[in-house]
């Protein structure tokens, strides 16, 4: 079965700092895809990044980057130079890359990001 | 663009009624999933589908039924509400057959049982 942990309810930054949201992850599959998802006061889910289990570099979208440690089993994301914007929930997930895929997604860490 | 709607995106229900939160997309993804958000829980999957006709249970699918009779529509049945199914419910679909597979999200819908 797969698991998805994200230790921190919450994180406080202060603009142009950069944050990491703490990710860990278990499963026995070999073959695993990793996500981030943003979900701002609106309610939407916006896809942030993904980073696959036998990718040899760390995932990067912009100011997104995955550290992604795989026998640690964490994969941690960081936000260069944090925005006002940034404040959101946001969700680690990850699916198996056998079977049905399904996404599973953790409890969320709350960022706020103060001026 | 029309992606992923979900309907209706507000409903109160008394304990007992039955309704039906419509999800469709037109993106042609064989996979479809509803999900429940509730505060400190995270998404929560209830139901998934990897194609018309083919359903199954995720974490948390008792009070729920699904069906898949086409690619585009996956609708989520609760046939007897119960306060505790008061959630933010989310549909999201995405490819398979891609390792990347991004779950595309609709709205969500703010179901409230009395």
């Amino acid at each position: 079965a797969q698991k998805i942990t994200q230790t921190q309810p919450g994180m406080f930054v202060q603009e142009k700092e950069a944050v990491t949201l703490d990710c860990t992850y278990d499963t026995s599959d070999p073959s695993y895809g990793l996500f981030w998802y943003k979900q701002p006061s609106s309610g939407e889910m916006i896809f942030l990044i993904y980073q696959g289990s036998y990718d040899q570099q760390n995932a990067t979208e912009g100011r997104y980057s995955l550290n992604f440690q795989k026998a640690r089993k964490s994969a941690n994301l960081v936000i260069s130079a944090s925005q006002l914007g940034d404040s959101a929930m946001y969700f680690c997930a990850m699916k198996a890359n056998t079977g049905f895929q399904k996404l599973v997604f953790g409890t969320g860490t709350r960022l706020l990001v103060s001026p | 663009n029309a992606g992923v709607t979900q309907t209706p995106k507000f409903q109160v229900l008394k304990t007992g009624q039955s309704m039906t939160l419509q999800c469709a997309q037109d993106m042609n993804h064989e996979y479809m999933s509803w999900y429940r958000q509730d505060p400190g829980m995270g998404l929560r999957l209830i139901h998934y589908s990897v194609g018309a006709g083919i359903t199954d249970q995720g974490e948390v699918p008792n009070g729920y039924n699904v069906s898949r009779s086409t690619t585009e529509d996956f609708p989520l049945r609760l046939l007897s509400a119960a306060p505790s199914q008061t959630s933010v419910y989310f549909c999201a679909s995405k490819m398979t057959g891609t390792n990347t597979g991004e779950l595309f999200f609709g709205e969500g819908s703010r179901l409230t049982v009395l």
